[in-house]
């Protein structure tokens, strides 16, 4: 099964500061996602992450709050900007794997004050 | 449209025998998903349906009827660890997730 790595693993930050959050597969994946999960809450997709160009985005986020990176196969940046209180969540990394399954990051739990 | 239910909260007596449904309605079909969350932490793979019938895996099971739109997860002999919420998941590429079920393991 496919290994996935975030940092950081959580972080406090302050409104209308930015937070990239890296994210590192140890095998190939076919596609790579960027999920939210607020507190209580469902994961909800961001966007898939497209390598050498522009994420596709879900319903109500865009890229100027959320812009995503994906440079190789292996490696997707996530990064939220200009912070609110409302951006207090935790976001998950996946990859999905030849088989279809799913496999997640730890999670990146942000705090912004 | 995409929707898919299950049961918010659910609570059950450790060595007990539990069922979450789950039944969905998605634009494409490519399978089920069952994750497990603790709370905290990241889900965790349970198992996969993309054939009707039932799928064991040690003290779980999956269940899958395409034509009723339905699966669900049965956990057998339930300990106090299986306390976690319960994610049911179509994969409508990418993972379209419920809202998930809270699963209480009582002594």
């Amino acid at each position: 099964s496919a290994v996935i790595s975030q940092k950081p693993s959580r972080d406090i930050c302050q409104r209308g500061t930015s937070l990239t959050i890296q994210c590192q597969v140890d095998s190939q994946v076919t596609m790579m996602f960027w999920y939210r999960q607020q507190p209580g809450q469902s994961l909800t997709l961001i966007a898939t992450a497209n390598q050498g160009s522009e994420a596709t985005y879900e319903s109500g986020f865009v890229i100027d709050k959320f812009p995503i990176s994906r440079p190789n196969l292996t490696f997707s940046t996530l990064t939220v900007s200009n912070m609110s209180p409302e951006d207090s969540s935790i976001y998950l990394c996946s990859g999905t794997a030849n088989t279809g399954e799913l496999f997640f990051g730890e999670g990146s739990r942000l705090t912004v004050l | 449209g995409q929707n898919i239910d299950q049961p918010t909260e659910m609570t059950a007596t450790e060595g007990a025998i539990v069922q979450i449904n789950c039944t969905y309605q998605t634009s494409g079909f490519n399978g089920l998903f069952w994750y497990q969350q603790h709370a905290g932490e990241a889900p965790t793979f349970l198992s996969y349906n993309v054939l009707d019938g039932l799928e064991e895996k040690g003290r779980f099971s999956s269940f899958l009827s395409r034509s009723k739109g339905y699966s669900y997860l049965l956990l057998k002999e339930l300990q106090m660890k299986d306390s976690a919420s319960y994610l049911c998941a179509v994969a409508d590429t990418p993972l379209v997730f419920g809202k998930g079920t809270r699963l209480s393991v009582i002594a």
